[in-house]
């Protein structure tokens, strides 16, 4: 079972527009949603995070938005650039259940932004 | 932040033979944790480590095993290396706080 489903498994934009990539979650007790970006041949890393205490979080030209009734949260890439063509992962964990905040990842969504 | 290294970075090997694939990280972070990942595609844990002395199997059944007798050091092992598991190998740590941190991967081939 899937703990986190995010979609889509891919995604085209035109250099300007904005990305969205969004994930859905089960686990009500998950308190840490983190975005990772990774480029080919590199580790994934940490982009941005949430906690559900906010609706959303902004850094930069990357938002999360978080909606904890519908138990989703997204990424938005405002003014996408060729340079953010990678693969994005969304994860979640949670403190309690003995998991200790292991995290539990999205299955990504490989963005590629045309110039 | 955390500083994790991966050594090698790549590696190709004939089947049947016996591999080490080294993770170290700078910081004393508790967590360590290992995943497999094919390229560009999903992450599954395969290995992770609350501190010294303590491994545990994840999500997806690996034959690989690991150690964890010193904190800064989370070697992943194979007796006998098979075409199968040609992968990409990522090694992570997060301390109590929530971010983990990614080393560089090492991308196994074998023959």
């Amino acid at each position: 079972q899937q703990q986190v489903k995010q979609s889509p498994q891919s995604l085209i934009v035109q250099k300007g527009g904005i990305s969205i990539i969004n994930c859905a979650y089960e686990n009500t007790a998950f308190d840490y949603f983190p975005w990772y970006q990774q480029f080919p041949g590199k580790g994934p890393a940490l982009l941005i995070a949430i906690r559900p205490d906010v609706s959303e979080k902004k850094e930069g030209r990357f938002t999360i938005s978080f909606n904890k009734s519908a138990k989703q949260f997204s990424l938005h890439i405002m003014d996408s650039q060729p340079g953010d063509s990678a693969t994005y992962f969304c994860a979640a964990s949670s403190i309690y259940g003995g998991s200790q905040g292991n995290l539990i990842f999205g299955k990504g969504t490989k963005l590629s932004v045309k110039p | 932040e955390a500083d994790i290294y991966q050594t090698p970075r790549y590696l190709v090997i004939g089947t049947g033979k016996k591999i080490t694939l080294e993770c170290s990280q700078t910081m004393g972070h508790d967590k360590m944790y290992w995943y497999q990942q094919d390229p560009g595609m999903e992450l599954h844990l395969i290995h992770y480590s609350y501190g010294v002395n303590s491994t545990e199997k994840g999500d997806l059944s690996s034959e690989s095993t690991v150690s964890r007798i010193r904190t800064e050091h989370f070697p992943l092992t194979l007796e006998s290396a098979r075409p199968s598991h040609t992968s990409q190998y990522l090694c992570a740590a997060r301390a109590h706080t929530d971010t983990q941190y990614f080393g560089p991967g090492t991308r196994l081939t074998v023959l």
